[in-house]
């Protein structure tokens, strides 16, 4: 697989704010992008997806936006809350395997 | 309950003694998957299955092998492990041949190799 970041940003964001998490993919033959939450001692949960053939989609409180010109994508989440607190993981496909992004943390500050 | 299960969630072992994780999903999914993740390099894929008797190599395969006998479980095995393995372990499962569906992750399993 194509390589990725391994740099852990962190965002801190104040309850209630919105928040945006952006995400540089590498595979531009990459047809399908995932959203993941991971929150600590856990393993990785499904928020949102997204396909190649949209730009936008949304869900519960959360958008994901994806530009493949610049292979660019971003998760907005709406009105943070204390139990978004993860770090969030962009994931995409290269054929029949997934490569992980290397992750942002996401600070909820009450 | 739809889920994934690995055992054991923790495992201490020692260098060249070969040990076995076990996944198991109760979904029917056909595709599976393992990972490992470490501190500062997210999820790498080790192996994946896209069904019963199919698997591939994902980005870093090396010292690991796994089997897909039964479209429930994925077995991950360490013939002999070396510190360099020691990591958090992750199994997957999605409900259609490929990766471009939604994965349900199992609770993990730490392994230190010493």
């Amino acid at each position: 697989g194509e390589s990725v970041g391994l740099h852990l940003p962190t965002l801190s964001v104040q309850e209630g704010d919105n928040s945006i998490i952006n995400c540089a993919y590498s595979n531009s033959a990459s047809d399908y992008f995932i959203w993941y939450k991971q929150e600590s001692g856990k393993g990785p949960q499904f928020i949102i997806d997204i396909r190649s053939n949209m730009d936008k989609r949304q869900g519960q409180r959360v958008t994901v936006l994806l530009n493949k010109t610049v292979k660019h994508l971003s998760l907005q989440i709406a009105a943070t809350q204390p139990g978004d607190s993860a770090v969030y993981f962009c994931v995409w496909n290269a054929g029949n395997m997934l490569t992980f992004g290397g992750g942002t943390r996401l600070m909820v500050k009450p | 309950e739809a889920q994934v299960t690995q055992n054991p969630r923790y495992l201490i072992t020692v260098t060249g003694k070969k040990l076995t994780v076990t996944c198991s999903q109760n979904m029917n999914h056909e595709y599976m998957s393992w990972y490992r993740q470490d501190p500062g390099l997210g999820l790498r894929q080790i192996y994946y299955s896209m069904n019963v008797e199919v698997t591939d190599k994902g980005d870093v395969p090396e010292g690991y092998k796994v089997s897909r006998k039964e479209k429930r479980n994925f077995p991950l095995i360490l013939e002999s492990p070396s510190p360099n393995q020691t990591s958090l372990y992750f199994c997957a499962s999605s409900f259609s041949q490929g990766a471009a569906y939604e994965q349900y992750f199992g609770p993990g399993t730490r392994l230190t190799v010493t």
